[in-house]
This record gives C-alpha cells, sequence and structure tokens, in this order.
C-alpha cells in the first residue's frame, strides 16, 4: 500500500540554521500538507500545497517558513533561522481530493 | 472557528470490553469528520471519516464512531477491545468544501489503554 515518507527522521540543528524537511506525498494525491506537533500537545497545520501554490497556511506559517515541489515526486518545507520553539514533530500529508488526508512517519526537530 | 474536543486525556478498558471514545466539534456549516490513530514512533493513520449521509460510519481494524448532528459529537466505538488497540486516538474535522478550506483541526488526541 502506497505510503507518505519522510526523511529525515530526526533532524538535530543549532538555533539560527536554516533546515529542510523532506516528503514523498503518495504519487497520485493532488493535495499536500504540513503539520506540526510539538511535545505533549495537538497536532497543528501549518499548510497547504495545491497546483503547484499555497491554498491556505495557517498563522503559524510565517515568512520563515516555506514550502516547495522542486520536482515530480518531493514536498519540502524550509525553515529558516529555526529558533528553539520550532522543535517539533512535523508531519506531511497529502490527500487525493479534499477528503481524507494520509500522514507520513514525521521528523523529529530539535533545535538547540 | 473551528474547534475539536476530545474530553478525556485517558481512557481505560478491559480487553473483550467494548470502547468509546468521545470527541465533540464545533464548525461552520456541514462538517467532515475523521479519526486516525497514532502508534508510538508513528504517524497518524486513518481510520475512517464521516462526509455524507448514514450516521454510523465503519473503519478499519472494526471500529466505527457514530454522527450525531444534534449534539455535534462523533464517537469512536469498538464493540471488543484488543490490547492492540492501544494507541493515542485524534479526532479531527475541516469545513465542508463550500468554505474552500480543507485544512484539519485535531483534537488533543485521547489514550487508549487495553488492560489484558
Amino acid at each position: 500500500e502506497p505510503e507518505v515518507t519522510q526523511t529525515p527522521s530526526h533532524q538535530v540543528t543549532q538555533m539560527g540554521q536554516e533546515v529542510i524537511l523532506r516528503c514523498v506525498p503518495i504519487s497520485n494525491h493532488l493535495y499536500f500538507y504540513w503539520y506540526r506537533q510539538i511535545l505533549g500537545q495537538k497536532v497543528e497545520f501549518l499548510v497547504s500545497f495545491y497546483n503547484n501554490e499555497i491554498s491556505e497556511k495557517s498563522e503559524i506559517f510565517d515568512d520563515q517558513f516555506s514550502v516547495e515541489r522542486p520536482d515530480g515526486s518531493n514536498f519540502t518545507l524550509k525553515i529558516r533561522s529555526t529558533k528553539l520553539e520550532d522543535s517539533a514533530m512535523y508531519f506531511c500529508a497529502s490527500s487525493v481530493g479534499e477528503q481524507e488526508q494520509y500522514f507520513g512517519p514525521g521528523t523529529r526537530l530539535t533545535v538547540t | 472557528a473551528q474547534s475539536v474536543a476530545q474530553p478525556e486525556d485517558q481512557v481505560n478498558v478491559a480487553e473483550g470490553n467494548p470502547l468509546t471514545v468521545k470527541c465533540t466539534y464545533s464548525v461552520s456549516g456541514n462538517p467532515y469528520l475523521f479519526w486516525y490513530v497514532q502508534y508510538p514512533n508513528r504517524g497518524l493513520q486513518f481510520l475512517l471519516k464521516y462526509i455524507t449521509g448514514d450516521n454510523l460510519v465503519k473503519g478499519s481494524y472494526g471500529f466505527e464512531a457514530e454522527f450525531n448532528k444534534s449534539q455535534t459529537s462523533f464517537h469512536l466505538k469498538k464493540p471488543s477491545a484488543l490490547v492492540s488497540d492501544s494507541a493515542l486516538y485524534f479526532c479531527a474535522v475541516r469545513q465542508g468544501p463550500q468554505t474552500g478550506a480543507n485544512n484539519l483541526f485535531f483534537g488533543t488526541g485521547t489514550r487508549l489503554t487495553v488492560i489484558p
């Protein structure tokens, strides 16, 4: 069964550095998403992407964040100038249409 | 604004007994409702959804959920719990298609422990 994959599984970075989190959505899916889950808190929506552009973003998704679909398979989340509070599990998800979303296993980002 | 409430942080049930994990929601218009399960060190796995139609929806692993519009609830149920059902369960909602929004709002999660 097709799955969403994410790399790396764990990323450690120093405060102020830039990180890129990578995702390979399910191949026939058209909608792509990033969510994050700070330890012990709920899963929060960051951004959705459709037809090569951002379709929706939350107030969390400020100028520090950007997304890109650089080729036909990858979907990336870039976080510039990381802060301690960016430490979280970041989940990528994809969907065929506007119904259920399928999530990857997540990337744990630790900012030191 | 959308919101989801899972009033129980923890639910314990004996193996073989029925289980219920509660969820209530608030959303504009007709909601799309979902349940996801998270096992340790894994992502969120889709269990089931309610979009329209029959209020009782069936999903993976023997789970089902009942949509109750008047009570704005979408409780997850299973007739006979298994130890392997022990996990973290998340209820999620999104607004219907008329809004153009497709992001999910999640509850805080309920940890289900099935006791052998």
